[in-house]
């Protein structure tokens, strides 16, 4: 049973568009949430952190969390080409064990 | 401040040998995590390393097992290696006191291949 769901795309959006990644999680003990984009063939890089409930922004990015619906989602504006990537979302849980839970991933593409 | 570092990069090796990958984790981060990343499954966690204790294990054959220095860096070993390891290897450390700003930070990976 997966603990953290993401589809796996890909999604498709035009440039300029926004991108809205989505991330649900099974895990109540689950504190604190982390985007991750990956390019093709290399490693993840962290993008946002969010710990409490409401949204959260940089730059162009915003984290999305809420607790009670267990859902976590990261939107991206005015998208450009080299935004095409692999999202990943985790949580990180302390309830337990201490682990870091990773989705699949949803892989973006933005069309120029 | 220098992020994760991993070695080698690259590693070639043929069924039955065995390879041992290093993770140098950033200054002050004390948690060293490794996990597999193959295209069909993702990121799979392998384990976890703090303080020279492994706190927290997947599930991975004893084959694979790891261990973790008084300097924080790490080495993930794989013995008699099987077509199926073939995968890219990803390091991540974080200070790993808990409580809910911990983060993890990756390193650039380690691809290993089987033939």
């Amino acid at each position: 049973q997966k603990e953290v769901e993401q589809n796996s795309g890909p999604l498709s959006v035009p440039e300029g568009a926004i991108a809205s990644l989505n991330c649900t999680y099974s895990d109540r003990g689950s504190q604190s949430f982390f985007w991750y984009r990956q390019y093709s063939g290399k490693s993840p890089e962290l993008i946002m952190s969010i710990y409490s409930n409401g949204d959260k922004e940089d730059g162009r990015f915003t984290a999305q969390l809420n607790k009670a619906s267990q859902y976590v989602s990261l939107l991206i504006r005015d998208s450009q080409p080299s935004d095409s990537a692999t999202y990943l979302c985790a949580a990180h849980t302390t309830s337990g064990t201490y682990k870091y839970i990773f989705g699949t991933g949803t892989r973006l593409k933005v069309l120029a | 401040k220098a992020g994760v570092t991993q070695t080698p990069r690259y590693l070639i090796k043929t069924r039955g040998q065995q390879v041992t990958l290093s993770c140098s984790p950033i200054s002050g981060h004390r948690s060293v995590s490794w996990y597999q990343q193959t295209p069909g499954q993702g990121l799979q966690f392998l384990f976890e390393y703090f303080s020279e204790t492994q706190r927290n294990k997947g599930n991975f054959p004893g084959r694979f097992s790891g261990r973790q220095f008084s300097n924080s860096r790490s080495e993930m070993n794989v013995s008699t290696l099987e077509l199926g390891d073939s995968a890219l290897y990803l390091c991540a450390s974080s200070v790993g006191t808990g409580g809910g700003t911990d983060t993890q930070y990756f390193g650039p990976g380690t691809r290993l291949t089987v033939l």
